[in-house]
Parts: C-alpha cells; sequence; structure tokens
C-alpha cells in the first residue's frame, strides 16, 4: 500500500520569496516521487521526478525537491517566486510496476503568490 | 502534437444517461490510466491498463467500465450517470517501468444532473 500526504492545503508567498512545499509518504515498495503542477482549468504537467539515482532533484521551472528515506519526504522547494507559480501542486508516489506503477496523489496544495 | 486527448471537453449528463469518455495517445505508450479530480481529494484512481487487452480496477472503480482493444485507446463508460460522477476526469499513459512519469490529457469536466 502506499499513500501520500502534502501537509499544507494552502500556502502563500510574496513574488521573490522562497517557496516550500511539504509532502511525505509511505509505501511497502522502493517508490519514484512525482511532483506536478495543475494551472487553473489545465491538466497536470510533471515538474520533477525522483527515481532512485541522486536524491536532489532538479525540475522545470526552478523547482527542486529532495529525497530524504529516513525522514520519508519528498518537499518541494524555489528559491523565488514568480506570479506565473501560482497554481495547485500535487505530490505523487509510483510503485507496484504490476498495477500499472499506478499513482497515488496528495491532496494538493495550492500556491498564491502575491506581488 | 505527441500527448494525449480527450474527447468531450465539456458534458452535461442527466442522471441515469450513459456515455463514452474517449482518451487517445500517440505515444505507444503500454500503461493508460484514468483518474477523477473532486475538490480537496487530489486524484484518484478509477482504472488503468498495462497493455491492449488487460485491464483492472483502481480505487473507485464503481459505476465505470474500461476496455482496452489497441495500445492507442482507452475510453472509459459510465453506465448510468449519478450526480456523484460529477467530476473533472483525467486520462494519462506513460511507458511500461515505475520511472517514467505518466503524461497527461487536458481533462473532461463532466455534471450530472
Amino acid at each position: 500500500a502506499q499513500s501520500v500526504t502534502q501537509l499544507d492545503s494552502h500556502v502563500s508567498v510574496s513574488e521573490g520569496t522562497p517557496v516550500l512545499l511539504r509532502c511525505n509518504y509511505s509505501s511497502s515498495y522502493s517508490p519514484s516521487l512525482f511532483w506536478y503542477v495543475q494551472h487553473p482549468n489545465k491538466g497536470l504537467q510533471l515538474l520533477l521526478k525522483y527515481t532512485s539515482a541522486a536524491t536532489l532533484v532538479k525540475g522545470i521551472n526552478g523547482f527542486e525537491a529532495e529525497f530524504k528515506k529516513s525522514e520519508t519526504s519528498f518537499h518541494l522547494t524555489k528559491p523565488s517566486a514568480h506570479m506565473s507559480d501560482a497554481a495547485e501542486y500535487f505530490c505523487v508516489v509510483s510503485a507496484d510496476k504490476a498495477a500499472g506503477n499506478k499513482l497515488t496523489f496528495g491532496g494538493g496544495t495550492r500556491v498564491l503568490v502575491k506581488p | 502534437n505527441a500527448g494525449v486527448t480527450q474527447t468531450p471537453k465539456f458534458q452535461v449528463l442527466k442522471t441515469g444517461q450513459s456515455m463514452t469518455l474517449q482518451c487517445a495517445q500517440d505515444m505507444n505508450h503500454e500503461y493508460m490510466s484514468w483518474y477523477r479530480q473532486d475538490p480537496g481529494m487530489g486524484l484518484r484512481l478509477i482504472h488503468y491498463s498495462v497493455g491492449a487487452g488487460i485491464t483492472d480496477q483502481g480505487e473507485v472503480p464503481n459505476g465505470y467500465n474500461v476496455s482496452r482493444s489497441t495500445t492507442e485507446d482507452f475510453p472509459l463508460r459510465l453506465l448510468s450517470a449519478a450526480p456523484s460522477q460529477t467530476s473533472v476526469y483525467f486520462c494519462a499513459s506513460s511507458y511500461a517501468g515505475q520511472n517514467y512519469g505518466y503524461t497527461f490529457g487536458s481533462g473532461t469536466r463532466l455534471t450530472v444532473v
């Protein structure tokens, strides 16, 4: 079984300040972890993924995430928020190849960026 | 453009009606899945397929059927629509293998009245 908990349902930041989105996971298997972003009325776009290589993963648009096995965490960060980062972000775990690598989503974190 | 195509984008159904949501991908992906998105609940897996002719249930399969006769297509059928099926539906596809991320379609917004 696998599960994902995103610790904040909403995060509000000022433009130019750092962003931190927190994610904890549990998995019976060695997981792959992903962050997806969803802009209003759009589909989901892959930001970055962890696949058991480097624990610090760099993604698109200046985002990065660090996999910490001891803490079962995969927090997403960005040094300086931009207005275009306003969106909903989903932490996702993928495991169990026999089940089609089915994805389990966190509840999402909605990011508001203030000018 | 390569990707996952969902049709229709919007649909209103009356309770008890049936319909099929279409999903097609042109990336030769083995894996395909259907999710529904409801406020505050993230996305939940309805059905998935690991290849043509092979499907299985996800977390919330009741009221939905799927089939996978070709690699490219993975339609989702609502048998008898209920207001609880009002949601946004996403189709996604991926290469086989845990390390690949899924590519998502742009979604179908379904309202059942």
